[in-house]
């Protein structure tokens, strides 16, 4: 079946570091791949999405490229604040319905 | 627009009983999936409606049940509760069920099973 594979945390950083979380997926046809966002205390927020190959998906200053050829959605924020301290997760959706499939989640905090 | 909404926000049930939690959409979107969230599983999906029909069902037993109103609001349920159905229970909601549409979430429902 469908996966998703993302390195596990925590990762610490000190702000505006250079921030990259991996994630790779197994999935037949062409997903859309998406990156969510999870606060403390509430539910996902969509940061970005790519829906076809070379898509570079971008928001609030971070970024992810689908690589068909890795199957690979990396993300990437050049230089992160304190308030980007939360979980992140890759997921992944077929073409017909609304059935995300997660990574593990990573959970990144941002140190002053 | 107001965002998605779930009630209630907090549960606490003992074992063998049964719940029910309630998500509204936002308004105009037709889809609402369901997810659970445990530390030790992670994210799940649950079940997919819209309009009214379940689409899509993921790998949980049939004590897991929902449904969707004609005004897309949807409810779940779980009958016969356990101490593994302890769980934020997410909705999200997309205006189609198209795979590459953005689902937006809501605040979750905290259940506790005692």
């Amino acid at each position: 079946g469908d996966s998703v594979t993302q390195m596990e945390g925590p990762v610490t950083l000190s702000e505006e570091a250079f921030l990259t979380i991996n994630c790779t997926y197994t999935a037949t046809g062409y997903p859309s791949l998406f990156w969510y966002v999870q606060y403390p205390g509430e539910g996902l927020q969509l940061l970005l999405k790519a829906t076809k190959a070379d898509d570079k998906g971008s928001n609030k200053g971070f970024e992810a490229t689908y690589r068909k050829e890795t199957t690979s959605f990396h993300l990437e924020k050049g230089s992160v604040q304190v308030s980007d301290s939360a979980v992140y997760f890759c997921a992944l959706s077929k073409a017909a319905g609304n059935k995300l499939t997660f990574g593990g989640g990573t959970r990144v905090l941002v140190k002053p | 627009k107001a965002g998605v909404t779930q009630t209630p926000r907090y549960l606490i049930k003992t074992r063998g009983q049964q719940v029910t939690l309630s998500c509204s959409p936002i308004s105009g979107h037709r889809s609402v999936s369901w997810y659970q969230q445990t530390p030790g599983q992670g994210l799940q999906f649950l079940f997919e409606y819209f309009s009214e029909t379940q689409r899509n069902k993921g790998n949980f037993p049939g004590r897991f049940s929902g449904r969707q109103f004609s005004n897309s609001r949807s409810e779940m349920n779980v009958s016969t509760l356990e101490l593994g159905d302890s769980a934020l229970y997410l909705c999200a909601s997309s205006l189609t069920s198209g795979g590459a549409d953005t689902q937006y979430f809501g605040p979750g429902t905290r259940l506790t099973v005692l």
